[in-house]
């Protein structure tokens, strides 16, 4: 059974400071990597994509990836009140197209 | 630039009852996946179904739920005989056909929010 695991929290952290949020996975030959966001009653939506090792930043987000730990990560720095919601790691299944998603984590910030 | 498209967005069956659950995917889309999410819960993968073709049911519960995507019209779940443990938010996303190695991001839908009584 492959697995995405994720903290589920809550994650609360201070207006303005980094939020942290991590993720494993079971699957080895992964190659695609996701992360939404999800507030509540809202369906999810995408914040980023990551395919290679390393870090992408796009805004206040960076994904990080190693394969070799199978360990995904997403930093949001200048963290605000708008960005309380749900976390949804999800990786995309090599044996077959279907993408997995892990429970989420739940992040507050505190303003 | 219509996004996927969900209806309806609230549904109420008793048990006993059929429940359709339709789902349009972006334009320009081939490929729908239905996701199931109990409450406090993640999204648990169904089915992925390309026009006229299931390509993977492993998610499908082997008895009474049913998924098409026909050549006209809209990718259908059918859940018949609904129990109160399907009350559930039934979500829809499609991706274009994939153009990388590894999958492609998943657009969603709003949802249907199905309830059982």
């Amino acid at each position: 059974q492959k697995e995405v695991e994720q903290n589920s929290g809550p994650l609360s952290v201070p207006e303005g400071a980094i939020a942290s949020l991590n993720c494993t996975y079971s699957d080895r030959g992964s190659q695609s990597f996701f992360w939404y966001r999800q507030y509540s009653g809202k369906s999810p939506e995408l914040i980023m994509s990551i395919y290679s090792n390393g870090d992408k930043e796009d805004g206040r987000f960076t994904a990080q990836l190693n394969k070799a730990s199978q360990y995904v990560s997403l930093l949001i720095r200048d963290s605000q009140p708008s960005d309380s919601a749900t976390y949804l790691c999800a990786v995309g299944d090599t044996g077959g197209f279907k993408t997995i998603f892990g429970a989420g984590t739940r992040l507050f910030v505190k303003a | 630039n219509a996004g996927v498209m969900q209806n309806p967005r609230h549904l109420v069956r008793r048990r006993g009852q059929e429940a359709r659950l339709r789902c349009s995917p972006m334009k320009g889309h081939s490929h729908v996946y239905w996701y199931r999410q109990l409450p406090e819960e993640g999204l648990k993968f169904m089915v992925y179904l390309q026009k006229e073709n299931i390509i993977d049911e492993s998610g499908m519960p082997k008895e009474r739920f049913s998924a098409e995507f026909p050549k006209e019209g809209p990718s259908i779940l059918r859940i018949q005989q609904v129990v109160r443990g399907d009350s559930a938010a039934y979500f829809c996303a499609s991706s274009p056909p994939y153009d990388r190695v590894g999958n492609s991001p998943l657009h969603f839908g709003n949802g249907t929010r199905l309830t059982v009584t």
